[in-house]
């Protein structure tokens, strides 16, 4: 069974590009948690989405930042015109149900870059 | 506002010693998780405790839930070289009615261990 899987697992953008961050979490699992880990930083909650529909982006930065959960295919974190401050490693994690007692599984995560 | 206080922030012993990581909230939690993460991957699962005094070993590791489900502790015994990572808390709480898993971590204890 495979684990959660993230590309690209780097990735290297100018000031004003857009990045795009794919996640496609373990077989079975219909939750999808988006996390941010800024260097000397904890890891910090951004998005929570279920397939098509988006529960909790409390997270998330007010602007230019969006999440996605298609019905097919991979859930995608788009960060567009990015920033210097974007730069972090952003991981995706799964689980099967929602409930507060459930385990979430990581990606390895992509380390974004922006020069 | 920083739910869970993690520490120490940093641990350096030598191999055989025993250490214990903190990991302490204001708040009740659903759930604590524990995770270690290496340089430049995602942080895996290593246990999950869901029952206020709950106790889970694993091999040399204790982990143990406070009665209140608002702490949680993280005992090594007989430390080795190959312990030596980040190890990370995470809480999952019930959202007023919504219950579902997001995690708030803590800081994280960097632990080195010395041959």
């Amino acid at each position: 069974n495979a684990g959660v899987m993230q590309n690209p697992r780097h990735l290297v953008r100018r000031r004003g590009q857009e990045a795009r961050l794919r996640c496609s979490p373990m077989k079975g699992h219909s939750h999808v948690y988006w996390y941010r880990q800024l260097p000397e930083e904890g890891l910090k909650f951004m998005v929570y989405l279920q397939k098509e529909n988006i529960i909790d982006e409390s997270g998330m930065p007010k602007e230019r930042f969006s999440a996605e959960f298609p019905k097919e295919g991979p859930s995608i974190l788009r960060i567009q015109q990015v920033v210097r401050g974007d730069s972090a490693a952003y991981f995706c994690a799964s689980s099967p149900f929602s409930k507060g007692t459930d385990t979430q599984y990581f990606g390895p995560g992509t380390r974004l870059t922006v020069l | 506002t920083q739910l869970l206080e993690q520490s120490p922030q940093f641990l350096s012993i030598q191999e055989g010693e025993n250490l214990t990581v903190y990991c302490n909230s204001s708040s009740v939690f659903s759930s604590l998780q524990w995770y270690r993460q290496e340089p430049g991957e995602g942080p895996v699962l290593l246990v999950t405790v869901v029952t206020g005094g709950e106790v889970k070993k694993l091999k040399r590791l204790t982990f143990q839930f406070g009665d209140a489900r608002k702490d949680s502790s993280l005992h090594i015994t007989a430390a080795q070289p190959g312990d030596t990572g980040l190890y990370l808390c995470a809480g999952a709480r019930d959202a007023g009615g919504t219950s579902y898993g997001k995690l708030t971590f803590g800081q994280g204890t960097i632990l080195t261990v010395h041959p």
